[in-house]
């Protein structure tokens, strides 16, 4: 069965600062990898995706993740934490070969100080 | 295109009223999903459907049903509300390379 688990259910950075935010997943399969934002009061939208391309993966708003198969891991970064930034994120897996069904971890809500 | 859209936003509901969210695309994807979002829990998913006239279960679907009887619409009904489904839920949709899903706005319901 797949998962995935996010570590670390809230993450504080001061502007400027690097953001780490940390995904594991455990897939039988290799797995199709995602990572979604959330603002307040908002559906979640598309910031980058893992499908068995090249390993390190930019998306938008200068975030990117690097798939690292031996680690089972897709961990978001951003080498300048924005205040614009400060959102909850989402890390899902699917399999997109069956349904496309997505499998989310619990999210991680991003503050980010002045 | 309007993408995935969502009605109604917000609804409070009465412990036994039933109700149907709305949920449609304009994008001609064949595969949709009804997911519900609850405090430091993720998305689970509740149903979903990869074509016209074809629904399955997904991770969470006591309470609910969902019919598909166009490639656009995907309503997802409540038949006796109960407190545990105060929830937000969120419709997405995905295209025949299903690998993106797009998700809608979401409805925020209480049930009391």
């Amino acid at each position: 069965a797949q998962s995935v688990t996010q570590l670390g259910s809230h993450v504080s950075v001061s502007e400027g600062a690097l953001v780490l935010l940390r995904c594991n997943y455990s897939s039988s399969v290799p797995p199709y990898l995602f990572w979604y934002v959330q603002y307040p009061n908002q559906g979640l939208q598309l910031l980058l995706k893992y499908t068995s391309a090249a390993t390190l993966v930019k998306g938008i708003n200068g975030f990117e993740a690097e798939f690292k198969k031996s680690e089972t891991s897709f961990h978001l970064t951003k080498p300048s934490a924005h205040m614009s930034d400060a959102a909850e994120y989402f890390c899902a897996v699917s399999h997109g070969g069956s349904q496309g069904n997505l499998i989310f971890g619990k999210g991680t809500k991003l503050s980010v100080k002045p | 295109n309007a993408g995935v859209t969502q009605t109604p936003k917000f609804r409070i509901l009465k412990i036994g009223q039933s109700m149907t969210l709305q949920c449609a695309q304009d994008m001609n994807h064949n595969y949709m999903y009804w997911y519900r979002q609850d405090p430091g829990m993720g998305l689970k998913l509740i149903y979903y459907s990869v074509g016209a006239g074809i629904t399955d279960k997904g991770e969470v679907p006591n309470g609910y049903n969902v019919s598909r009887s166009t490639t656009e619409d995907f309503p997802l009904r409540l038949e006796l509300a109960a407190p545990s489904q105060t929830s937000v839920y969120f419709c997405a949709s995905i295209g025949t390379r299903r690998d993106t899903q797009y998700f809608g706005p979401g409805t925020r319901l209480t049930v009391l």
